[in-house]
């Protein structure tokens, strides 16, 4: 079964930083962009970040860039969200999710992890 | 910025027909798609493509998207039903979800 996995949550105070991570299995990971998706306690989804096949191409929300950074590591089938700066309006479960090209939709997300920034 | 407005609740009696719609400018230029996420649990996809329904996805599920507006239907609706259900679109490469909406089934 296609399955993502993501890891890294937890209590943070403002100001600083967290590195989330989703690991994959039973596809090949360099064949798919991949998103980060965050959903605040009680609120919708809000797309993050996301990062093409090789990781040449990252895209993100404007609430998050220049704190938060996208990676990925094909060879270790994972991707990665360092979190730096941290406010708590970050505060959210943050999903991993696949983002196949021929679909323009997210079709296999993760159980998420929960992140929360407060003092 | 770019964005897609749903209405917060819905409410439908069970066996019948319930229709969720989702609006954004020129919203029918490209895709919309729509995912549910019952209580405590992660989205899963039910529609992309406009109409298009991913594998394992009942066939109750249906959508449409025109003009400004895209609209998920369900037909003959359950109780397993109840959700939360959000619509998403691109906008110039980035991506975008409606507010989300509560289906209430009575």
């Amino acid at each position: 079964e296609v399955q993502l996995v993501e890891t890294g949550g937890g209590l943070v105070q403002p100001g600083g930083s967290l590195r989330l991570s989703c690991a994959t299995s039973r596809f090949t990971l360099s064949n798919y962009w991949m998103s980060w998706v965050r959903q605040a306690p009680g609120k919708g989804l809000e797309w993050v970040a996301n990062i093409n096949q090789d990781g040449s191409d990252k895209l993100y929300v404007d609430s998050v860039k220049g704190r938060f950074a996208i990676s990925r590591d094909n060879a270790k089938n994972s991707v990665y969200l360092q979190m730096n700066s941290l406010r708590p309006e970050d505060t959210a479960v943050y999903y991993c999710a696949r983002d196949p090209d021929y679909l323009d939709a997210f079709d296999i997300w993760g159980q998420g992890t929960m992140v929360t920034v407060s003092s | 910025s770019y964005e897609l407005t749903q209405p917060p609740s819905v409410s439908v009696s069970p066996g019948q027909t319930v229709s969720i719609t989702c609006s954004g400018d020129k919203l029918g230029d490209g895709y919309a798609s729509w995912y549910q996420q019952r209580p405590g649990q992660s989205p899963v996809l039910v529609i992309y493509q406009d109409g298009k329904r991913p594998s394992g996805i009942p066939e109750r599920f249906s959508g449409s998207n025109s003009g400004n507006t895209a609209t998920l239907t369900i037909s003959g609706t359950q109780a397993m039903d109840e959700a939360d259900y959000y619509c998403q679109a691109w906008d110039s490469r980035t991506v975008v979800f409606g507010g989300g909406t509560k289906l209430t089934v009575l």
